[in-house]
């Protein structure tokens, strides 16, 4: 139990186009997810919380215009990078929160941007 | 606000040797911890968490964690490494303040390389 989907799992685009990526919790209801990105060899930042039915939280220094992020249902959130720039290549990877009261997250197995 | 630092960004051990990777947390509240694996190009995979009860948490793959809270340590350990082993861990600690986000503060990673 406790899976997380994400697609795709690679994509490569041009520059000033944009991307949306999909996370999906696929045996349960995740009224919040989270989307992270990570740099090769660093750990995860965190750029927003998602909570279905409402805006995103988004992380101090992240551009929420840039990475639009939806959370319309409870098993399916969408990060879009719009107007992707080659410094915005990188994996993203988001996660579930299984319950309110746990703490617990399932990630989804990543998704690597290359902005060409 | 809650913290985690991971000691020793590698670890390096000999196939069948002891395992051991350090975190230490830091938390104005009773914590919830836990310990992830990352496989190169994936995403995180829980490996135990701690919440509340035992201080001695077991997880999946052979893999213990001990809550000792008047250290603020919560040190993975595994008796025997095996190649299969050989990955990025993550130590970390729920965000339990005031605005219960239920988001997770990452530290730094461990690399284990297991040599045979």
């Amino acid at each position: 139990g406790a899976v997380v989907s994400q697609h795709p799992s690679w994509v490569i685009c041009k520059s000033g186009t944009s991307v949306k990526i999909e996370c999906r919790s696929l045996d349960f209801q995740a009224t919040t997810m989270f989307w992270y990105r990570q740099f090769p060899k660093q750990s995860l930042m965190l750029m927003a919380t998602s909570n279905e039915g409402s805006k995103a939280t988004y992380e101090q220094g992240v551009e929420k215009d840039k990475f639009l992020i939806n959370h319309a249902s409870l098993t399916l959130s969408t990060l879009t990078v719009t107007s992707a720039h080659p410094e915005d290549s990188s994996f993203y990877i988001c996660s579930a929160r299984l319950l309110a009261t746990t703490y617990e997250q399932y990630f989804g197995p990543g998704t690597r941007l290359t902005v060409t | 606000a809650q913290s985690v630092t991971q000691l020793g960004s590698h670890v390096s051990v000999s196939e069948g040797a002891l395992v051991l990777l350090r975190c230490n947390y830091s938390s104005s509240v009773p914590p919830y911890l836990f310990w992830y694996v990352q496989y190169p190009n994936q995403g995180l995979q829980l490996l135990l968490k701690y919440t509340t009860g035992a201080t001695l948490v077991k997880g999946i793959n052979g893999f213990e964690a001990e809550f000792k809270k008047s250290e603020t340590s919560f040190h993975l350990t595994k008796p025997s490494a095996h190649m299969s082993d050989a990955a990025e861990y993550f130590c970390a600690v729920s965000d339990q303040g005031s605005s219960n986000t239920g988001k997770l503060i990452f530290g730094q990673g461990t690399t284990l390389q297991v040599k045979p």
